[in-house]
């Protein structure tokens, strides 16, 4: 697609129950990234993948969290039994390569877990 | 492993000044540097980076940053400041000599700049 393409843009969500959050990244986009993003904070890397290949999951904060990108392409960031604490913004963004190529960032998706 | 630093939360300018928003870095080889402008409500825009070669690049809406290897800054400038500059700046760095599995980029805290008219 034209840019990153991030769904749902907002998810409200019970504490326990599991969300997936959605990134379809920029087509023949090699690279592949998940950061969060608190009001007024910068990105926190969480995960990156170039292919299908994660390649840093340091970033994610526990075993609840994980994500995967099975062909490639799109990518899905779970987070299991949902906390208040994982109210955030999370940002996906994709580059060509892994190179000195420009990451291109999504719109996000607001979750809010009540 | 890399890191950035904005030293300051906030900086207010007026509208015609000159304007420079300080990152400093830590890398233990060489860096890939990037700054990326947020607008209220906005996603993260990139402005500008810098890969290798001059080291003052120059970006999208007047700005510019300047890559100073010996102090580690990659400070932004723009001779003119315009309201509409008012946002959140990020600056970002990867690490050129690491592996595949250890190329994340890194986000500073950001700093907000003010416009005053």
């Amino acid at each position: 697609g034209a840019g990153v393409s991030q769904s749902p843009r907002y998810k409200v969500t019970k504490r326990g129950q599991d969300v997936a959050l959605r990134c379809d990244p920029i087509s023949g986009h090699v690279s592949l990234y998940w950061y969060r993003q608190a009001l007024g904070q910068g990105p926190e890397f969480l995960t990156y993948f170039n292919y299908e290949a994660q390649q840093d999951k340091s970033g994610l904060p526990n075993d609840r969290f994980s994500a995967e990108r099975p062909e490639g392409s799109i990518s899905t960031l779970t987070i299991q039994r949902t906390e208040q604490r994982d109210s955030a913004m999370y940002r996906c963004a994709s580059s060509l390569d892994r190179l000195g190529n420009t990451i291109y960032f999504g719109e996000g998706s607001w979750l809010t877990v009540v | 492993a890399q890191s950035v630093a904005q030293p300051e939360d906030q900086v207010n300018v007026a509208e015609g000044n000159p304007l420079t928003v300080k990152c400093t870095y830590s890398v233990s080889g060489n860096p890939y540097l990037f700054w990326y402008v947020q607008y209220p409500n906005r996603g993260l825009q990139f402005l500008l980076k810098y890969i290798t070669g001059d080291n003052l690049v120059k970006g999208s809406y007047g700005f510019e940053a300047e890559f100073n290897k010996s102090q580690t800054s990659f400070h932004l400038k723009k001779p003119s400041a315009l309201v509409s500059d008012s946002a959140l700046y990020f600056c970002a760095v990867r690490d050129k000599r690491l592996s595949e599995r250890d190329d994340k980029i890194i986000f500073g805290k950001g700093t907000r700049l003010h416009i005053l008219p």
